[in-house]
């Protein structure tokens, strides 16, 4: 069975500075993709990023990035530049297998401190 | 575009009484739908998933339904709420067919007393 491991529940970060998001899972597919989501205090859940795994090169969207080592079974965000609106819940997602549904970790808590 | 709706917002219903929140899909056809609950503290967890009309897969035994009777519509239901059935549900749809990427509607958050 897949599973996500997100080990830092929380994490703070200056604002204007950058952090990384810890994220590792399991799996024995070798098609597969994988999430970041962000969940602020509206609840409501926002695509970040997303990864495929057959692509080696590290995805990019504006100031957010990840690390992903598929051997490693490895996928990391990093958020360059930090702002306050990026306080909020983070979510690493692994989809992969016949059903396709998403398997989340138990999230990260991060919170940009002026 | 496409948009997702959820209703209600906020419900606070009592132990032993019915549920039934609406998930709603516009702007596509055919998507694959999802009813996750994310319980406090916790991560998503998936109830249920369809990939067509009255096609439902259930993937935690409990005492929540779903059902599907339109092609955009997910309804996800209860006879009897348990205490531990609070919790924030989010609807989600997906068309198999671009990037395999799941989007979230607004979502409920169930308080149940």
């Amino acid at each position: 069975a897949q599973t996500v491991t997100q080990s830092q529940p929380e994490m703070s970060v200056q604002e204007a500075e950058t952090v990384t998001l810890s994220c590792t899972y399991d799996t024995s597919e070798n098609n597969y993709y994988l999430f970041w989501y962000k969940q602020p205090p509206s609840r409501q859940m926002i695509l970040v990023i997303r990864q495929e795994a057959y692509k080696q090169q590290n995805a990019t969207e504006n100031r957010f990035s990840v690390n992903f080592q598929k051997a490693a079974k490895s996928f990391s965000l990093k958020i360059s530049d930090s702002q306050l609106g990026d306080t909020a819940m983070y979510f690493c997602a692994f989809e992969g297998g016949s059903q396709g549904n998403l398997i989340f970790g138990k999230g990260t808590k991060l919170s940009v401190k002026p | 575009s496409q948009t997702i709706h959820q209703w209600p917002a906020t419900l606070v219903q009592p132990v032993g009484s019915p549920l039934s929140l609406e998930c709603t899909v516009e702007g596509t056809s055919n998507p694959n739908l999802y009813w996750y609950r994310q319980a406090a503290g916790r991560g998503l967890q998936l109830l249920f998933y369809s990939v067509g009309i009255g096609q439902i897969s259930s993937e935690v035994p409990q005492n929540l339904s779903a059902s599907r009777p339109q092609d955009r519509q997910f309804i996800l239901s209860s006879k009897k709420l348990l205490l531990s059935d609070s919790g924030f549900y989010l609807c989600a749809w997906e068309t198999p067919w671009h990037y395999n990427e799941q989007f979230f509607g607004p979502g409920t958050r169930l308080t149940v007393l």
